[in-house]
């Protein structure tokens, strides 16, 4: 079955830090998306990437679909950034999503 | 307006009862999704309905039952409840726009005792 894979796995930042977040994945993508969970377990869509580069604010996402890897960038990180960012492949046939296990980031003042 | 929303947040409740959890959007997509958050927080797909019809059942116990009344409602009926039902749920949509897209709910937390 489909693999998606990230790293590190736990990242604990000094507020102000930039940080890079791996996603790699075993199949071809029609849809990636990347997820933040809050502390609160909320899970927020960050980006929907299944190809090229976005940014949105202190954030940005590439995907490199050829090459079966994506990429979030994090930069200046605040507190509020704390929590677990996932990556999540779509199925082509089904459209489920395939989750990561996730990267656990903590940010400290 | 919450374009996904979940009740109950939280659920507490004994093995052996029988529960229900309420997804409802408001968006106006076809697709709609259950996926369980283990422990671990591990997101796991559960069950896809599409227009109220079952598209996806991962292997997942027959205790579980989903009902789709309408295009806009989406429950995950759970019978006879056990320990290792405890996690989170979640209701998620996709955007019939956007291929694949999805936007989930605010999660429930079933925890049994």
């Amino acid at each position: 079955g489909i693999q998606v894979e990230q790293s590190p796995p736990d990242l604990i930042l000094q507020e102000g830090a930039n940080s890079t977040l791996r996603c790699n994945f075993s199949d071809s993508v029609n849809n990636l998306q990347w997820f933040h969970q809050n502390p609160w377990g909320q899970l927020i869509n960050l980006f929907y990437i299944p190809s090229g580069t976005k940014q949105n604010g202190r954030l940005s996402a590439t995907t490199v679909a050829t090459e079966r890897y994506s990429l979030l960038y994090i930069s200046s990180s605040q507190t509020t950034d704390s929590g677990v960012y996932f990556c999540a492949l779509g199925s082509s046939n089904t459209g489920k999503l395939i989750f990561g296990q996730g990267t656990t980031l903590q940010v400290k003042p | 307006d919450t374009a996904v929303s979940q009740t109950p947040k939280y659920l507490v409740t004994q093995m052996g009862n029988d529960k229900s959890i309420k997804c409802e959007q408001n968006l106006g997509h076809d697709t709609m999704y259950w996926y369980k958050q283990d422990s671990k927080k591990f997101l796991k797909i559960m069950f896809s309905y599409n227009n109220k019809e079952l598209i996806i059942n991962e292997t997942v116990p027959n205790r579980f039952s989903p009902k789709s009344p309408d295009k806009a409602h989406l429950n995950l009926h759970i019978n006879s409840l056990e320990l290792g039902d405890s996690a989170v749920y979640f209701c998620a949509v996709q955007n019939r726009f956007r291929d694949y897209e999805q936007y989930f709910g605010p999660g429930t937390r079933l925890t049994v005792t």
